[in-house]
Parts: C-alpha cells; sequence; structure tokens
C-alpha cells in the first residue's frame, strides 16, 4: 500500500497570504488528523476528520480550516498567513478507531516571509 | 498548557548504552500511550505503544514503563545504535481519537 501523501512538500509564501495543503490517506483509513509542528511547540493537534465530518478540533484560531472529501483526501487552508504560522504541517491517517496506529506523511513545509 | 511533559530535550548516548526518555501527564482520562520516532525529512513512525493496564511492555530493544499511580511513562532503549539517532515523541490519546505530544527527544548515539 502506498503510504500517506502531502502535497506540495515546500511552500514559501507571504504574510496576508492564505494556502491551501493536501493530504492523500493511506487507500481504506477514513480519519485523517492535521499536526503543526515546531522545534519550540512540537507537535499540535489542528483537527482531525472522519468520513468528511470534523470529529475533533484543537486549539487553533479560526484562521485554520479543513475539509474531506467523499475520497478520505483531505485539505487544510490557512487564511491571513503570520510570520508565526511557518512550520511543518504533517497529516497523519488511520482507520478510525481510538487505538489504531496513525501513519504520518512526510510533512508540508510552510514558511512565510 | 502542555498536556504531556518530555525529557530530557537532548540525550547523547554511547552505542550500546541505555537510553531513557520520560514523559509525564496530568489528565487520568488519557488511555492510550505511544511512542513516535522522527527522522530528519520524514514524518514520526510509530515505535511502540501501550495501555494503562500494564506497567511495561517490550519489543525488541525497546521498552515503555508505565507508572499509573504516578501518571508517568518511559521509553528505555536497550543496546542503543546509531541507527536509533533521532527525535522521539511520547504522546498521550484518549478515546476522542485526539493525540497530545511531548516536545520531543533528540537522540544521539555515539559509535
Amino acid at each position: 500500500k502506498a503510504g500517506v501523501t502531502q502535497t506540495p512538500r515546500y511552500l514559501i509564501k507571504t504574510r496576508g497570504q492564505q494556502v491551501t495543503l493536501s493530504c492523500s490517506p493511506i487507500s481504506g483509513h477514513r480519519s485523517v488528523s492535521w499536526y503543526q509542528q515546531t522545534p519550540g511547540q512540537g507537535l499540535q493537534f489542528l483537527f482531525e476528520y472522519f468520513s468528511e465530518t470534523q470529529r475533533n478540533k484543537g486549539n487553533f484560531p479560526g484562521r485554520f480550516s479543513g475539509r474531506q472529501f467523499s475520497n478520505s483526501r483531505s485539505e487544510m487552508n490557512v487564511s491571513t498567513l503570520e510570520l508565526g504560522d511557518s512550520a511543518l504541517y504533517l497529516c497523519a491517517s488511520k482507520n478510525g478507531g481510538s487505538t489504531d496506529t496513525q501513519y504520518f506523511g512526510p510533512g508540508t513545509r510552510l514558511t512565510v516571509l | 498548557q502542555q498536556q504531556v511533559k518530555q525529557s530530557p530535550q537532548s540525550l547523547i548516548v554511547q552505542k550500546g548504552g541505555i537510553s531513557i526518555i520520560n514523559c509525564a501527564y496530568e489528565n487520568t482520562a488519557f488511555d492510550y500511550f505511544p511512542w513516535y520516532q522522527q527522522f530528519p525529512g520524514k514524518g514520526p513512525a510509530l515505535l511502540i505503544a501501550i495501555r494503562p493496564d500494564v506497567s511495561e511492555k517490550k519489543e525488541g530493544r525497546f521498552t515503555i514503563s508505565f507508572n499509573k499511580s504516578a501518571k508517568q511513562f518511559s521509553l528505555h532503549i536497550m543496546d542503543s545504535q546509531p541507527g536509533d539517532s533521532a527525535t522521539y515523541f511520547c504522546a498521550a490519546s484518549k478515546s476522542s481519537n485526539q493525540f497530545y505530544f511531548g516536545t520531543g527527544t533528540s537522540l544521539t548515539v555515539i559509535p
């Protein structure tokens, strides 16, 4: 099976712009979670989608949003980018149960100038 | 507020030695505690995980020790190898499927 794929791998944006990141889960996985990884904060949970519905949400401002399509692919959008949004954005997929193994993608490195 | 606290931030161990990374949590509702290994340029990969009904789980050279009363758990890497050099994250989850991660430990194993 192919692993979790994320596109693009690298992005450079300027403050005030918006960005959309894409994640394709492992075939058959219905849960997709998004994380922000920074050197100081580690991995912080953004949100989880399961069967096209947001099931859980972390403590991020409304500028961060996401959605999931019927084929389980997910997108994450960040509007009005700030310098502090520079980070590695990871998505992870799993079957859906609470203890199912999460499989992470390689991440999208976002740099905001 | 950091739900899971991890230490140390970095660790240097000689080849063949034991690497020990510690994590502590506050929320007694957590019921699943995985450890992840991350190499540069890669996403984290599940290494080993434990549930609070057992005090220890071993898989090869990797062991999780779990102390429910102290709300602490640790990862022990026996016979550490240079290939183990990576960043390690502990995490905790409750049945809501939301995972909370520690801030990571950068492990360097010196040949």
